[in-house]
């Protein structure tokens, strides 16, 4: 039972575009959303997150929506540059009402390769 | 600052042979993890350490057992190791808080023959 799922796994865009990257979500009783990106050899790095309670969350060039009544969100890159090419995982933490096990710990997205091409 | 370092990068076993894989943060995190990542399948929670003195099972603990040996340390052995668990390995620290935000290591990366 996938609880976050990224249905592509690659995407490809060119340059100064926009990405836009998926995430769908079964259980309602997370409290936040993440997303990381990961290059190759290395540990997934934090890029932003958004509480449930809220609809869209912007850092620079990423932003994140949010929308609970289809329990989908998605990550926005504008512009795409090519330094963006890598594994983009979405995942998703336990909030108190989770409860028991589930409180605190993050289910992760099986990832999506995105791939700017100059 | 260091933040989440993992030690060794690179490790070859043999089936049956054991290992312990080493994780230190200097971010004083209470919450330590350790995931694997194989191919298409994210990364899966082995088992987490919400505090010092506690450790509980994750998505997968099965051949695995771990050592949250101080706040800052949290080791994952394996007892008998087998090509399944040809894999990398990440840790991870967190505040339990706000958006739980985990901070990753640079993996291991895993090969029992």
């Amino acid at each position: 039972d996938q609880q976050v799922k990224q249905n592509s796994p690659s995407l490809s865009v060119q340059e100064g575009r926009i990405s836009i990257l998926n995430c769908d979500y079964t259980n309602s009783m997370f409290d936040y959303f993440l997303w990381y990106k990961k290059y190759p050899a290395e540990g997934p790095t934090f890029l932003i997150s958004i509480s449930s309670i809220k609809d869209k969350n912007e850092d620079g060039r990423f932003t994140v929506f949010l929308n609970k009544s289809a329990k989908h969100l998605s990550l926005h890159i504008v512009p795409s540059q090519p330094g963006d090419s890598a594994v983009y995982f979405c995942a998703a933490k336990g909030g108190a009402r989770a409860g028991g096990t589930s409180y605190g710990k993050l289910t992760f997205g099986q990832g999506t390769i995105l791939t700017v091409h100059p | 600052n260091a933040g989440v370092t993992q030690t060794p990068k690179f490790q070859v076993l043999k089936t049956g042979q054991s290992m312990t894989l080493q994780c230190a943060q200097d971010m004083n995190h209470n919450s330590m993890y350790w995931y694997r990542q194989d191919p298409g399948m994210g990364l899966r929670l082995i088992y987490y350490s919400a505090s010092e003195g506690t450790t509980d099972k994750g998505e997968v603990p099965n051949g695995y057992n771990v050592s949250r040996l101080n706040k800052r340390e949290f080791s994952l052995r394996l007892e008998s190791a087998a090509p399944s668990q040809t894999s990398v390995y990440f840790c991870a620290s967190s505040e339990t808080s706000g958006a739980g935000t985990q901070y990753f290591g640079p993996g291991t990366r895993l090969l029992v023959l």
